[in-house]
């Protein structure tokens, strides 16, 4: 069954509006969650790193105001994509980690901004 | 030079054929892999797991490390259409943030 639940998979909004994908661990208390984006015919780019209870980690080049993230509990992150654009439209995908465990992820969401 | 090379392909085989699927990196420090199967407009599925050097099988599918050459396999046996897929290694250090470097991925396509 599935171990990372993420919501939700497609929505298609407005620009200038405020989007949020929730990300749940299902089988775990998950030590760590990842948020990526994911552009067609590429890899995964790592945007961001959470730990339950202290301010995400983003990685060089992420705007952290435009992409905020908060790790509410041990199985619940959500990514916040603010004032979104066009350009902000994209393929994103969390995954849980539990110590030295491989990381599982979620279906995805696409995010279509008009 | 990337820290983990996969050839993108595609890869077109036909139904029943063995597939060979290679990730070669740099990073000696590198002690955990992985192998993902991306469907399109999915999320990566795990396929294989791996620490160190050595062999793995699971079912028709059999994972390979190689430290001293820094080479991953993954071996597909009786390849099936619903392995069309794009296969994605990944690979970790030990004791870091569980931070993942990804190879670019390679498409497979088997045709029935």
């Amino acid at each position: 069954g599935a171990v990372v639940s993420q919501h939700p998979s497609w929505v298609i909004c407005k620009s200038g509006t405020s989007v949020k994908i929730e990300c749940r661990s299902l089988d775990f208390q998950a030590t760590t969650m990842f948020w990526y984006r994911q552009f067609p015919k590429q890899s995964l780019m790592l945007m961001a790193t959470s730990n339950e209870g202290s301010k995400a980690t983003y990685e060089q080049g992420v705007e952290k105001d435009k992409f905020l993230i908060n790790h509410a509990s041990l199985t619940l992150s959500t990514l916040t994509v603010t004032s979104a654009h066009p350009e902000d439209s994209s393929f994103y995908i969390c995954s849980v980690l539990r110590y030295d465990q491989p990381q599982h992820f979620g279906d995805g969401t696409r995010l279509s901004i008009l | 030079q990337k820290e983990v090379e996969q050839d993108p392909g595609p890869l077109s085989v036909p139904e029943g054929a063995i597939v060979s699927l290679n990730c070669t990196y740099s990073n000696s420090a590198f002690q955990y892999f992985m192998w993902y199967r991306q469907y399109s407009r999915k999320g990566p599925e795990l396929l294989m797991y791996t620490y160190s050097s050595g062999n793995k099988e699971d079912g028709r599918f059999t994972a390979q490390v190689d430290k001293s050459s820094k080479y991953i396999s993954l071996f597909i046996r009786d390849s099936q259409p619903s392995d069309s897929a794009t296969y994605l290694c990944a690979m970790k250090e030990t004791g870091n943030t569980g931070k993942l470097i990804f190879g670019q991925g390679t498409t497979l396509q088997v045709k029935p």
